[in-house]
């Protein structure tokens, strides 16, 4: 099993509302990744968890809370958020000493109204 | 910082070859990598270099630079599935990927 899924794919959510996004891999990977992709620019990085620990969080604003339970599960719980917050939210893992090589999930499309 | 510069648009042939430049500016990386990501799709692993040279993997070739800060994905025989968006990524001593603004690619018939 080589894939990375995510749930949902699309989500709408108003300003006021708490929301999570869900993925899960069976690989075995122990590092997993959220990245915010806004339209026609690069993925940008939210947070890396290694071996289930936050490693990274590249100043992300706390309305936006990661969460590992597991070596295969990673959750972003979304709280207050602006409608600047629409895009690609997308997750990814990697085998340890191959953070070269990303496998991605195909996304949540989130819309803030 | 750490900085990748691509061309924004690529435009080619069906059949043609096509190469997509990415030029960086960093401190220090342990390689350097290539994603294709279609439209509304996940970006996708193609290649990765690790030292200087050229690496082959089938259609695409990929080739570092690091006296140059200079990088390129050559691609071969190209397919109208190879219209996508390319991004070239910077790989360091964390788990932390940099990546390149990224080249949109249109095949043309």
């Amino acid at each position: 099993d080589t894939e990375v899924t995510q749930t949902p794919k699309h989500l709408v959510m108003g300003m006021t509302n708490k929301k999570s996004l869900k993925c899960e891999q069976h690989m075995g990977h122990r590092a997993m990744y959220w990245y915010k992709q806004k339209a026609k620019k690069p993925p940008e990085l939210m947070f890396v968890y290694s071996y289930e620990k936050l490693s990274i969080n590249e100043s992300v604003p706390s309305r936006f809370s990661p969460e590992c339970p597991n070596s295969s599960l990673l959750n972003l719980h979304l709280h207050a958020l602006q409608p600047e917050d629409s895009a690609l939210y997308l997750c990814a893992s990697t085998a340890q000493g191959s953070d070269y090589e990303q496998y991605f999930g195909p996304g949540t499309r989130l819309t803030v109204t | 910082g750490q900085s990748l510069e691509q061309p924004s648009e690529v435009t080619a042939v069906e059949g043609a070859i096509v190469q997509i430049n990415c030029t960086y500016q960093t401190s220090g990386f342990y390689g350097l990598s290539w994603y294709q990501q279609h439209d509304g799709g996940a970006p996708t692993f193609l290649s990765y270099n690790a030292l200087d040279g050229l690496e082959e993997t089938g259609r695409f070739s990929s080739f570092l630079s690091r006296s140059d800060s200079y990088g390129y994905l050559l691609l071969q025989e190209l397919q109208m599935k190879d219209s996508a968006s390319y991004f070239c990524v910077l790989g360091g001593a964390t788990n932390k990927l940099i990546f390149g603004t990224g080249t949109l690619l249109a095949v043309q018939p």
